[in-house]
């Protein structure tokens, strides 16, 4: 079955502090590859998406994320977070014939002002 | 564009109650997902719709839980009766394919259940 993990489940950085969190999942086909952001009380919103093309894609807020193939990975980065992206980051993928997402279970990250 | 609208945003009931909750999707969408997210972890799928067909509703607990999309457009959810374990927040989401290429999976506010 298909799966994605998200091996930081919570992650306390300062202020200007630079962002890394990882994303692995387990599909060999071809895969879309998606990170949403959850503010506290807020919906779901989408920051980054990678189709094709170039991996390293950029989002919105100053936020990358990178599409390594060979390591079935796509970790998102920020060099200088602020208190603003305190929230709970999902990774997710679309795979298969079905238009199927999947979604990791999320990265809580507070940035300490 | 208009987004994902549900409602109603927030929902308290006692067990053994009942609750329906509604959903519209981005106008076009043909897939429409119901997913559940409980505090603390990711959205679970519960039922997934392509135009007024089901194709995915295996976490969908049938016994309690029922979902329609007549016409191919909106989408109830209900849950009848609920359990203490059903409080949660239901994510109503659609994906359509970008006038560049791939489907992306836009999200409602949310419908907030509170059992008591």
């Amino acid at each position: 079955a298909q799966s994605v993990s998200q091996h930081n489940h919570h992650v306390i950085l300062s202020e200007a502090a630079s962002l890394e969190l990882g994303c692995n999942y387990s599909y060999g086909g071809t895969v879309n590859l998606f990170w949403y952001v959850q503010y506290p009380g807020q919906h779901l919103q989408l920051l980054l998406k990678y189709f094709s093309g170039d991996p390293l894609v950029k989002g919105i807020k100053g936020f990358e994320a990178e599409f390594i193939k060979s390591k079935f990975s796509f970790n998102l980065r920020k060099p200088s977070v602020q208190w603003s992206d305190t929230a709970e980051y999902f990774c997710a993928v679309n795979a298969g014939n079905f238009n199927k997402f999947y979604f990791g279970s999320g990265t809580k990250l507070n940035v300490k002002p | 564009e208009a987004g994902v609208a549900q409602s109603p945003r927030y929902k308290i009931i006692e067990k053994r109650q009942s609750v329906a909750f509604w959903c519209n999707p981005i106008s076009g969408h043909a897939t429409l997902y119901w997913y559940q997210q409980i505090l603390g972890q990711g959205p679970k799928l519960l039922i997934q719709f392509q135009n007024n067909g089901v194709v995915d509703d295996s976490q969908l607990p049938k016994d309690r839980f029922s979902a329609e999309r007549l016409k191919g457009v909106d989408s109830t959810l209900k849950i009848q009766p609920a359990k203490l374990e059903d409080s949660a927040v239901y994510l109503c989401a659609s994906s359509g394919r970008d006038r560049l290429s791939g489907n992306t999976i836009y999200f409602g506010e949310g419908s907030w259940l509170t059992v008591v």
